[in-house]
């Protein structure tokens, strides 16, 4: 399969917590990038991190990118309840689509 | 506000029928995509569109159609050749020309059989 995987598939953590999801995937990229789906909605952009950087930072959001080991992580810091959501990994491979992943299921309890 | 605009929101299907499903975009993009969502996977691709009166195949489009006869609109029709077409129906656009760049989705149209 072309599609990346992110682990762990679910997460529950308790509000102030920091949640971290990994992606792996099996091909080379020229980025990687990170959506959010709330339940029953489409998803949304959070961040995008090109093969040559290693990590970028958006407010609570901090990703990292090892394309050595074919990896990409997403910590969210001081976590709320409205994170809860679906969280994907989506690699640009040079094709003229993105692969998405399996996604994890985030729960944060207030 | 530009967005994309899906609709219906839910659709039933009898046996036998065809059904489209809309897709609209005030973003001014070039590119816009047909996804399909099965619970607990990720999203796969259906069809997809560069330029008006051009689309390409995704990985899963058996059983599927579009059109793009407007920038604005990439209509999908689930033909009754898909056996299967129980599902949660995602459409996206892009700016072309950056296809690695982000994508912008609608908020989906949850498609059941009667």
């Amino acid at each position: 399969s072309q599609q990346g995987e992110e682990d762990p598939q679910a997460l529950s953590i308790q509000e102030g917590e920091n949640a971290t999801m990994n992606c792996s995937y099996k091909t080379s990229i020229n980025n990687l990038q990170w959506y959010r789906q709330n339940s029953g909605r489409g998803l949304v952009h959070l961040i995008l991190i090109r093969s040559n950087e290693r990590e970028k930072h958006s407010g609570r959001l901090r990703v990292t990118l090892d394309t050595s080991k074919k990896s990409s992580s997403l910590l969210i810091t001081a976590s709320r309840a409205a994170d809860t959501a679906s969280y994907f990994c989506a690699t640009d491979q040079g094709t003229d689509k993105l692969i998405f992943g399996t996604g994890t299921r985030l729960q944060v309890f207030p | 506000d530009g967005g994309i605009t899906q609709s219906p929101k839910y659709l039933f299907r009898k046996e036998g029928q065809n059904v489209t499903l809309s897709c609209e975009q005030n973003l001014n993009h070039d590119a816009m995509y047909w996804y399909r969502q099965d619970p607990g996977q990720g999203l796969r691709l259906i069809y997809y569109s560069q330029i008006v009166n051009d689309f390409q195949k995704g990985d899963i489009a058996e059983g599927y159609s579009v059109s793009r006869e407007k920038k604005e609109s990439f209509p999908l029709t689930v033909t009754s050749a898909q056996k299967n077409p129980t599902a949660f129906y995602l459409c996206a656009s892009s700016t072309a020309g950056t296809l690695s760049m982000s994508q912008h989705f609608g908020d989906g149209t949850r498609l059941s059989i009667l």
